[in-house]
């Protein structure tokens, strides 16, 4: 069994431009949450992908969007980078949007 | 929205002693979930609770589902150096809902 896998491990972007990062959903999955982590604190909810929709949504600004593909692999997309988008970005895969969630490594931005 | 409260913010042990935490908030939860994060890496999932009053251990850790579904407990017994890191709660109020996580247990073995 697959565990979720992210890319890239480490990303440095400059205020303004654009990012994209990548999440493979663990075998079977059909759901991916993303999360946000700053340094010294817990995840923060983005969003969540359930069969290719969005499912709800946190407190973030329409320029973080998502995507998630037919094979359940899912994609987060930042406009418009800001210094404080400097994060982990997690994503978490789960069987059905409620079940237990198995997180990702993560990916590391840092925006200068 | 809901929120979790995890204590202690931090904490330093001996190597070989037990370590109690707490999740707490102010409204109901239906699942919690405990995880731990090394550094630099994703959090991993130590013990799934789906039931008010449930105790569920994995090794040497056990969790508990709080009777107002308002808490929850994580005890790990006989620390050792590798349960270094730091401990998250997390809660799900609602199917269609996402898990809020708390703010994290940083727990220190010292030898």
């Amino acid at each position: 069994e697959t565990g979720v896998t992210q890319s890239p491990t480490h990303l440095i972007k400059t205020r303004g431009q654009q990012v994209t990062l990548r999440c493979s959903s663990q075998s079977g999955h059909n759901t991916v949450s993303w999360y946000q982590q700053a340094l010294g604190q817990g995840p923060q909810f983005i969003f969540q992908y359930y069969r290719e929709e969005e499912n709800g949504r946190g407190n973030f600004p329409p320029r973080f969007s998502g995507l998630q593909f037919p094979n359940y692999s899912s994609e987060l997309n930042v406009n418009a980078l800001e210094l404080d988008d400097s994060a982990l970005y997690l994503c978490a895969s789960s069987l059905g949007n409620t079940d237990t969630q198995y997180f990702g490594p993560g990916t590391r931005l840092t925006v200068l | 929205g809901q929120q979790l409260n995890q204590s202690p913010q931090s904490m330093f042990i001996q190597e070989g002693e037990d370590v109690s935490m707490n999740c707490t908030s102010s409204s109901i939860f239906n699942t919690w979930l405990w995880y731990k994060q090394d550094p630099g890496e994703g959090p991993v999932l130590l013990i799934a609770l789906y039931k008010a009053g449930e105790l569920t251990s994995n090794g040497r850790l056990t969790a508990q589902f709080g009777i107002t579904r308002k808490d929850s407990f994580l005890n790990i017994s006989a620390s050792i150096p590798s349960d270094v890191g730091i401990y998250f709660c997390a809660g799900l109020v609602n199917y269609g809902q996402n898990f809020v996580f708390g703010p994290g247990t940083r727990l220190s073995v010292l030898p």
